[in-house]
């Protein structure tokens, strides 16, 4: 496919379950970020992957909240003991990366629909 | 500490009117300022992005307006259509002083426009 994916698109838990939200960017695309939209909010940064490097974790909400990036490619994120704040739409976002000196388009994915009851 | 805020939240406008959404930002760091659209059950899409360079840029019928001295951007939408009718967020990034590259998004929390007919 030409655009960033994500699955599952919709997610129903109980609070307490773990769940992961699954994402695929872009290809050649090495940048990819997770980010949080709450009801009628603006979205709200997570983390970031770029390449191989760790990833800055500085927006990760609580310890709760994990995320990989596998082969430079597929990334998933993973919420342990889920909370019904926790309920939101996780959307990915994935650019080329130009390094310190440029700001690139982030192409965004649907979305996954999170609802901890 | 909301770092970008956007009003209105909701905006209803006639068909072919203008339609203008605006936002202020803190961080003087901010050097990339995009607008996203995002229709319902979609992510985001850029629409139009500006540099604090220059003070305005125009694409077909919309046009960010920047003003670098107050910290303000605005989106004009001319000769608003029905399907022009979505949310609109606009966002603002940096450069980390560490070079990650990371380009991290700090949004709005979002208008509702709504174009009638």
């Amino acid at each position: 496919g030409a655009g960033v994916s994500q699955s599952p698109s919709n997610k129903v838990t109980e609070k307490g379950k773990d769940v992961e939200l699954r994402c695929d960017p872009i290809s050649g695309h090495t940048a990819l970020y997770w980010y949080r939209q709450s009801l009628g909010q603006g979205l709200e940064f997570l983390i970031y992957f770029q390449g191989n490097s760790a990833p800055d974790k500085s927006g990760l909400p609580s310890d709760r909240f994990s995320a990989e990036r596998t082969g430079g490619s597929v990334s998933t994120l993973t919420i342990q003991r889920t909370q019904q704040e926790d309920s939101a739409v996780y959307l990915c976002a994935s650019s080329f990366f130009l390094g310190s000196g440029g700001a690139n388009e982030q192409f965004f994915g649907p979305g996954t629909r999170l609802t901890v009851l | 500490q909301q770092q970008v805020k956007q009003s209105p939240q909701s905006l209803i406008v006639q068909k072919g009117g203008i339609s203008i959404i605006n936002c202020a930002y803190e961080n003087t760091a901010f050097d990339y300022f995009p607008w996203y659209q995002q229709f319902p059950g979609k992510g985001p899409a850029l629409l139009i992005a500006i540099r604090p360079d220059v003070s305005e840029k125009k694409e077909g019928r919309f046009t960010i307006s920047f003003n670098k001295s107050a910290k303000q951007f605005s989106l004009h939408i001319m000769d608003s259509q029905p399907g022009d009718s979505a949310t609109y967020f606009c966002a603002a990034s940096s450069r980390r002083a560490r070079d990650t590259g990371r380009r991290a998004l700090t949004f709005g929390s979002g208008t509702r426009l709504q174009v009638q007919p």
